[in-house]
């Protein structure tokens, strides 16, 4: 079975500054898709970023990077010069890319307020 | 904007009585997915249609149930309403390919069912 751990419930950063929000996964599937989605208090999920287990690079999306390490199962999110409108629950997500559906497997999520 | 639109935004029911939740999927999408998300949770899936059939099952009993219609809009019923069944309601339309891979999902903005 799939499951997405982020051990920070809540972050501060200040504006213009780089934040890393951490996430570790465990699975026993030899091809997966690791996700990024962002969430503000309206409730929409907003996608952010995708890596591929066998992906060779780790992706970048504007702002946002992942951190993507495999031998250690964990898959961070930095998100550079941080905007206000970056304040939100940010959620970690992965999924079975061998299997004909699609179900995500969410992490907690973890808070993130950004300061003036 | 994702293009996926979910109605109604907010419902309120009591214990025992069923509920309908509709989703319109982005345009030429054939997967929809529902999510369950409680409070300072991560969305937890629900069951995955495609092509009007049911692919896919969560961890949830058969009094949830659902319907993908020819124009890929989406209902989730829910019988005999418990009060843990108040949470966000999140749809996500993707288009199901072959390949598989990132296929991103677009999340409606939800429907937030209170149970009382």
């Amino acid at each position: 079975a799939q499951k997405i751990t982020q051990t920070q419930p809540g972050m501060f950063v200040q504006e213009k500054e780089a934040v890393t929000l951490d996430c570790t996964y465990d699975t026993s599937d030899p091809s997966y898709g690791l996700f990024w989605y962002k969430q503000p208090s309206s409730g929409e999920m907003i996608f952010l970023i995708y890596q591929g287990s066998y992906d060779q690079q780790n992706a970048t999306e504007g702002r946002y990077s992942l951190n993507f390490q495999k031998a250690r199962k964990s898959a961070n999110l930095v998100i550079s010069a941080s905007q206000l409108g970056d304040s939100a629950m940010y959620f970690c997500a992965m999924r079975d890319l061998g299997t004909s559906g699609y179900a995500l497997n969410f992490g907690k999520g973890t808070s993130l307020l950004v300061t003036p | 904007e994702t293009g996926v639109t979910q109605s109604p935004t907010h419902l309120i029911k009591t214990r025992g009585q069923q509920v309908t939740l509709r989703c319109s999927s982005q345009s030429g999408h054939n997967t929809v997915s529902w999510y369950q998300q409680a409070l300072g949770q991560g969305p937890q899936f629900i069951f995955q249609y495609y092509r009007e059939e049911e692919n896919g099952r969560g961890n949830f009993p058969p009094r949830f149930s659902g319907l993908q219609f020819p124009n890929y809009s989406s209902e989730l019923n829910v019988n005999a309403l418990e009060l843990d069944d108040s949470a966000l309601y999140l749809c996500a339309s993707t288009l199901m390919n072959v390949a598989g891979g990132q296929n991103e999902q677009f999340f409606g903005p939800g429907t937030r069912l209170t149970v009382l």
